[in-house]
């Protein structure tokens, strides 16, 4: 079984430039998560969509972050302009199950260094 | 806001020596799950605990859901070199939003 697949690995920009991220869950799994993880931290919820719908998006900063999930398979995650503050690995997850309940399986993981 | 914490921050342990680490939630959970993330990778899901006082094992790794459903904690007895790495705790609450993981514990081992 394919795990969670993202895109791409790493990325450098500067700040007030833009970046965006690619994500394809495990197939059939209706939830999705992208979590921020600053090193040494703990994964920090950004937005979770349950099929193409937010369920919940309280911690996206809106004025910067935005993410889609068309169709209810791929999401991406978009930054515009970024912050030096963004700098973070970028990892999405999917599960099976509803909001909430059941394993999450991550992905690699998108590093964003803003310089 | 639901608020995860997890003590200790860092634990430094010998090969063969037992390693706890503990989750603390400020609000009732519904759930928890354990994952562990290795240098470099990506957090994998270990475990998930639903009921108050579950306890659970996985070979060397004792896993334990408080009776009032606000903490947990991770045992392993005889550590190896093999778990090295960060263990988070992710807690959800009784409402089914918010899946909130706490700062982590990263263990090393001294082989």
């Amino acid at each position: 079984e394919a795990g969670v697949a993202q895109s791409p690995r790493y990325k450098i920009i500067e700040k007030r430039q833009s970046v965006a991220f690619w994500c394809n869950p495990i197939s059939g799994h209706a939830t999705l998560y992208w979590y921020q993880q600053i090193l040494g931290q703990g994964p920090k919820l950004l937005i979770q969509f349950q099929n193409n719908g937010v369920v919940d998006d309280s911690q996206l900063p809106k004025d910067r972050f935005s993410a889609e999930r068309l169709k209810g398979v791929d999401s991406t995650l978009k930054i515009q302009p970024a912050k030096l503050e963004d700098s973070a690995v970028y990892l999405c997850a999917s599960s099976l199950e509803q909001v909430n309940t059941g394993e999450l399986f991550f992905g690699e993981g998108s590093r964003l260094t803003v310089l | 806001g639901q608020q995860v914490m997890q003590i200790p921050q860092y634990q430094h342990v010998q090969e063969g020596e037992d390693f706890t680490t503990y989750c603390n939630s400020s609000t009732t959970l519904s759930n928890i799950q354990w994952y562990k993330q290795r240098p470099g990778g990506h957090p994998v899901f270990l475990i998930q605990l639903v009921k108050s006082g579950e306890v659970k094992k996985q070979k060397r790794l004792t896993f334990q859901f408080g009776e009032a459903k606000k903490n947990s904690s991770l045992h392993i007895t005889a550590t190896q070199t093999t778990d090295v790495g960060t263990y988070f705790c992710a807690g959800g609450d009784n409402y089914g939003q918010n899946f909130v993981f706490g700062p982590g514990t990263r263990l090393s081992v001294l082989p």
